[in-house]
């Protein structure tokens, strides 16, 4: 069974820019979070997604958004990238029949310059 | 706003020792998380902790929750090198029932010496 899967590993951009990450949930989960990991600080709540739509959202600026698809993936996208984007991005994925606990992929890590 | 608080920020200690982590928050939550977290890896799950009273137990370390106290404690037991990393405590919110975004606290780095 695969878990969470995350694409890419790394990523480098330029201020400005505008880049789109990639989340694969874990088999028979419904239910996909998007986080901010900043270095040397714990993750912070960006949004989630449910049934295709954003269901809860954390204090982050419109510039950050995202969709699921049918199948459950996720994508976050980030526009007019800022060098405080720079950060590891983790997506967990939970579902009613795991009790909703929140399991992690390995995360993308993305630099600004 | 639900505010997580996790102290020490920082701790080293030897092989051997004992040592608690504790971790406060500021409103009523549903549940309490411990993850574990390996340098430049992503996210490993420890406990979840669901009830008022609830003890969970994995080798050499124990979590516990008093939801009247809103504290969670995570015991280190006879400490080993293994057990290096950042730790960090997360709950949901009030009113998600479990399927909410989670609220991080800034983790332990933990760092034991032989």
């Amino acid at each position: 069974d695969a878990g969470v899967t995350q694409s890419p590993t790394h990523l480098i951009k330029t201020r400005g820019q505008q880049v789109t990450l990639r989340c694969s949930p874990k088999s028979g989960h419904d239910t996909v979070s998007w986080y901010q990991q900043a270095l040397g600080q714990g993750p912070q709540f960006i949004f989630q997604y449910y049934e295709e739509e954003e269901r809860q959202r954390g204090n982050f600026p419109d510039r950050f958004s995202g969709h699921q698809f049918p199948n459950y993936s996720s994508e976050l996208n980030v526009n007019a990238l800022l060098l405080g984007d720079s950060a590891l991005y983790l997506c967990a994925s939970s579902g009613s029949s795991a009790g909703y606990e929140q399991y992690f992929g390995p995360g993308t890590r993305l630099t600004v310059t | 706003e639900l505010k997580v608080e996790q102290n020490p920020l920082f701790l080293s200690m030897q092989e051997g020792k004992n040592y608690t982590i504790y971790c406060n928050y500021s409103t009523t939550s549903d549940r309490l998380y411990w993850y574990r977290q390996d340098p430049g890896k992503s996210l490993e799950s420890l406990f979840v902790l669901l009830s008022n009273g609830a003890v969970k137990q994995e080798g050499r370390l124990m979590a516990s929750l008093d939801t009247k106290a809103r504290l969670s404690t995570l015991h280190i037991t006879a400490a080993v090198h293994d057990l290096s990393a950042t730790y960090f405590c997360a709950v949901d919110s009030p009113s998600g029932g479990g399927a909410d975004g989670l609220t991080f606290g800034k983790g332990t780095h933990l760092i034991i010496q032989p």
